[in-house]
């Protein structure tokens, strides 16, 4: 199995544009997380997906952010308009029990000038 | 409200030394699964060890072994003969309740030094 794959691994884009970060979970895990990872508040989980259901989005910071999971194996973050704030890392994990925890992609370290 | 504390921001090790690293977490529910994850400066997030709460057995992985205090609600890691490879971020995360979400920890920064 070849993991969580994220891309882009990284990503420089002016403020204002649109980013689209894509992500495939582990074949046959059912849960999809997206994290964010910044220095000054670590680790936000910014929503999950079960059964490519959107179960929980609060953490989501605003209208700006939106994420799809179209099916079992395709999930994308999308910034619109993106700010210099967003910079960060982003992070797509899958589950498939409790147990196991979670499989992290190697992220997408997003700039935005 | 589901926490965890990680009381020591930085660490550090010599090589071939033993390193405990803390941390306290605090729930109501009385089954839960707990994790430790390493993000080495590659920055990819990596299971460290797991262990399921009614388990009474402190799990161990080679090297990494935890000392699990369900009553204190304490979930030390101890790394012994440490390696340089082990310089990292270790995060503490736990899961309780229904679903898949974990609450992490800020992370102890751990320097293996030479």
């Amino acid at each position: 199995d070849a993991g969580v794959i994220q891309s882009p691994r990284h990503e420089v884009t002016e403020m204002g544009q649109e980013v689209t970060l894509r992500c495939k979970p582990i074949s046959g895990h059912n849960s999809l997380f997206w994290y964010r990872q910044t220095m000054m508040r670590g680790l936000e989980l910014l929503i999950y997906f079960n059964n490519n259901v959107p179960i929980d989005d609060s953490g989501m910071p605003e209208d700006r952010f939106s994420a799809k999971m179209p099916n079992a194996s395709f999930s994308t973050l999308k910034i619109q308009p993106s700010e210099p704030r967003d910079s960060a890392v982003y992070f797509c994990a899958s589950s498939f029990d409790r147990y196991h925890g979670y499989t992290f992609g190697s992220g997408t370290r997003l700039t935005v000038v | 409200a589901q926490t965890v504390t990680q009381s020591q921001p930085e660490m550090s090790v010599q090589e071939a030394e033993t390193v405990t690293l803390s941390c306290t977490y605090d729930t109501s529910e009385s089954n839960y699964y707990l994790f430790w994850y390493k993000q080495p400066p590659s920055r990819q997030m990596i299971l460290v060890i797991r262990q399921e709460a009614y388990k009474q057995q402190n799990a161990t992985e080679n090297r990494f072994s935890v000392n699990f205090q369900k009553a204190a609600k304490s979930f030390s890691l101890k790394i012994s003969d440490s390696q340089l490879g082990d310089t990292a971020m270790y995060f503490c995360a736990f899961n309780a309740g229904n679903n898949r979400k974990l609450i992490w920890g800020l992370g102890t920064s751990l320097a293996v030094n030479p």
